[in-house]
């Protein structure tokens, strides 16, 4: 099936750095979505965007729908303890009856 | 406070034997999705449905049934079918249509991880 590549696989970094990921795909998407999985739980929605260009906030974390819309990053700022997880992102292929299509997650891990 | 359920949080079962997932929500959402998670991989769908009692097979649905007798539940169950049932096994729901694509927006539940000895 349709896939999307989301990078990087997996992160070490010091508390209070910044964190940058991202998603790509050769499909059009309408919309974007930023979810934040711990373990042996449900993934949480984080970030939700649908227009080209879109820039979008949630505290320490923001979201943005690339202009060709074929991909999406998402930053996490002064990272935290807490803010371990794998993070995926999920794309609706525009114009298609498809459903979400799932990256492969970014396992981020923040040292102290 | 809404939100989706799913039953058991682990459960395990021989070879061979058929199990059911629970899976209720109180979103009033019309669509539930169950999607199947291996380490190291992304979510894979196995099936979903927009209304009662229709469904779609998703991407990975052989050895895998579904039933949608209400709105509010999405029973999955694992056959003997299925040669590799051991994972983690999300539930999510969505609205169906809005004015916006809000619609396209997941919410899942907490998982269930069935190991098959």
């Amino acid at each position: 099936g349709q896939q999307l590549n989301q990078s990087p696989q997996s992160m070490f970094i010091q508390e209070g750095e910044d964190v940058s990921m991202n998603c790509t795909s050769s499909s059009i998407f309408n919309t974007w979505l930023w979810y934040k999985q711990e373990p042996g739980e449900g993934p949480v929605l984080l970030i939700a965007l649908y227009k080209a260009g879109e820039l979008t906030s949630n505290g320490r974390l923001t979201a943005q729908f690339g202009i060709t819309r074929k991909d999406s990053f998402l930053n996490i700022s002064a990272s935290i303890p807490s803010d371990v997880g794998i993070y995926f992102c999920a794309g609706k292929i525009s114009g298609s009856a498809r459903q979400l299509t799932f990256g492969s997650g970014t396992q981020l891990t923040v040292l102290p | 406070d809404g939100g989706i359920t799913q039953s058991p949080k682990y459960l395990f079962r021989k070879e061979g034997q058929n199990v059911t997932l629970s899976c209720e929500q109180n979103l009033n959402h019309d669509a539930m999705y169950w999607y199947r998670q291996d380490p190291g991989q992304g979510l894979r769908l196995i099936y979903y449905s927009q209304i009662v009692n229709d469904f779609q097979k998703g991407d990975i649905a052989e050895g895998y049934s579904v039933s949608r007798e209400k709105k509010e539940s999405f029973p999955l169950t694992v056959t003997s079918a299925q040669k590799n049932p051991t994972a983690f096994y999300l539930c999510a729901s969505s609205r169906l249509a809005g004015g916006t694509y809000s619609y396209n927006e997941q919410f899942f539940g907490p998982g269930t991880r069935l190991t098959v000895l």
